[in-house]
């Protein structure tokens, strides 16, 4: 099974809102990614968690702030976000970031907007 | 250096015919490329991958083709059907363990 999942499905969320997503595995990967996608673009890279500790942050505005409470849960915490952050929020995880681990699956998305 | 260039932006082909997609990179480091499928509203799904040391690696209907001199690497979809129809993006994992995607190629396959 490779299943990443992801709650809620759509979010739409005032400039002054605080919400959450949710990303979750049950595949035992210690790697954890968030990923931004804007239409017709390829996915790019926000955040990676090795083994529930930050490993990179893209130089991500910290109205989002990434939180890893255990191997299998991945959150993303949103707050005064703007309207160009509206795009399809992917999570996604992989067995480890070293190795010959590299497999990266990806969840169905959060469809966020802004308004 | 660390881009990946993906060709054709699109693609029609007609049921049955054989799609083939592009992707060259500059990074010799580079040590796995994966080759993702996206249908609209979904996340991308992993559909085949390869390491630099093969030259070739066929699943079902789909191929990864691998120039290590010539630094590209092809995907080739074999009697394509209008359930292909989708989004193509081919990445690189750089050493820091980053996958670097290609722009993606839509693909349109015609009954």
């Amino acid at each position: 099974d490779t299943e990443v999942t992801q709650t809620p499905k759509h979010l739409v969320m005032g400039m002054t809102n605080k919400k959450s997503l949710k990303c979750e595995q049950h595949m035992g990967h210690r790697a954890m990614y968030w990923y931004k996608q804007k239409a017709k673009k390829p996915p790019e890279l926000m955040f990676v968690y090795s083994y529930e500790k930050l490993s990179i942050n893209e130089s991500v505005p910290s109205r989002f702030s990434p939180e890893c409470p255990n191997s299998s849960l991945l959150n993303l915490h949103l707050h005064a976000l703007q309207p160009e952050d509206s795009a399809l929020y992917l999570c996604a995880s992989s067995r480890d970031i070293a190795g010959n681990s590299y497999e990266q699956y990806f969840g169905p998305g959060t469809r966020l907007t802004v308004t | 250096q660390q881009q990946v260039k993906q060709s054709p932006q699109s693609l029609i082909v007609q049921k049955g015919g054989i799609s083939i997609i592009n992707c060259a990179y500059e990074n010799t480091a580079f040590d796995y490329f994966p080759w993702y499928q996206q249908f609209p509203g979904k996340g991308p799904a992993l559909l085949i991958a390869i390491r630099p040391d093969v030259s070739e690696k066929k699943e079902g209907r789909f191929t990864i083709s691998f120039n290590k001199s010539a630094k590209q690497f092809s995907l080739h979809i074999m009697d394509s059907q209008p359930g292909d129809s989708a989004t193509y993006f081919c990445a690189a994992r750089n050493q820091g363990g980053k996958l670097i995607f290609g722009q993606g190629t839509e693909l349109s396959v015609k009954p």
